[in-house]
């Protein structure tokens, strides 16, 4: 199976911050990569799949970038409603690996 | 609206089956992969399992952790896909999660994404 790992495992910053999630697999991915945001009792939204494409209705502050191993997620400037968890996912072999998840608070 | 709602949660003892529902809305259902999450209280996501649409062959795939003890079926004549378990554990104690799951292409490859979510439904394996 593919290992996803993200770093952070949790993270603190304030409103305005430019705030980058790393997650890093086993093996490479090509471009096969999701991100999503969850937030406490709620389902997981799709920020981000293909490692960059932004899916519709998503906020342009939101990107993503990388390909093969190294994956990025950059928050441009936080806003109150970021504060939230953010998983990374690869689709590019079964099992659909998630990484752990890492949690952003306010500082 | 597009839309999908889980239902069957509930408490069952351990070595029992259950069986979820996930009944889908507002597109069309046959046209899509459908993926099973999971998860664990005060825990990340699992992914469990997913069924590919009849075009791409309807096949299923699974995590290592359900292979064996949990079936994933779909009727695209009333849009809903089901998740089967079998000989639950304590460990199978989690929201579950039904997503929508539409594929793209790179080259000759395919990835999937998950892009409607339901609010999930709980399962409680206690005796």
């Amino acid at each position: 199976d593919i290992q996803m790992t993200q770093s952070p495992s949790s993270l603190s910053a304030s409103v305005g911050d430019r705030v980058t999630i790393t997650c890093r697999a086993s093996q490479s991915l090509r471009t096969f990569l999701n991100w999503y945001q969850q937030k406490p009792g709620k389902p997981p939204n799709l920020l981000i799949y293909s490692a960059s494409s932004l899916q519709s209705g998503v906020p342009s502050r939101f990107s993503g970038s990388g390909s093969g191993t190294d994956f990025t997620l950059t928050i441009s400037s936080l806003q109150i409603e970021d504060f939230a968890t953010y998983y990374c996912q690869q689709t590019y072999t079964t099992p659909y690996t998630f990484g752990q998840g890492t949690k952003l608070e306010i500082k | 609206e597009v839309q999908v709602v889980e239902s069957g949660g509930g408490l069952v003892q351990p070595g029992r089956s259950l069986r979820l529902s996930c009944t889908s809305s507002g597109f069309t259902f046959g046209d899509y992969a459908m993926s099973w999450v999971r998860q664990a209280p005060g825990k990340g996501l699992e992914w469990v399992g997913f069924i590919r649409s009849k075009p791409h062959g309807g096949t299923t795939e699974y995590a290592a952790s359900v292979t064996g003890r949990f079936t994933i079926l779909r009727d695209d004549s009333k849009s809903i896909v089901y998740l089967h378990m079998n000989s639950l554990k304590t460990d199978d104690t989690a929201v579950y999660y039904c997503s929508r799951a539409p594929r793209y292409s790179i080259g000759w490859l395919g990835g999937y994404f998950m892009d409607v979510w339901g609010k999930g439904t709980t399962v409680t394996v206690s005796s």
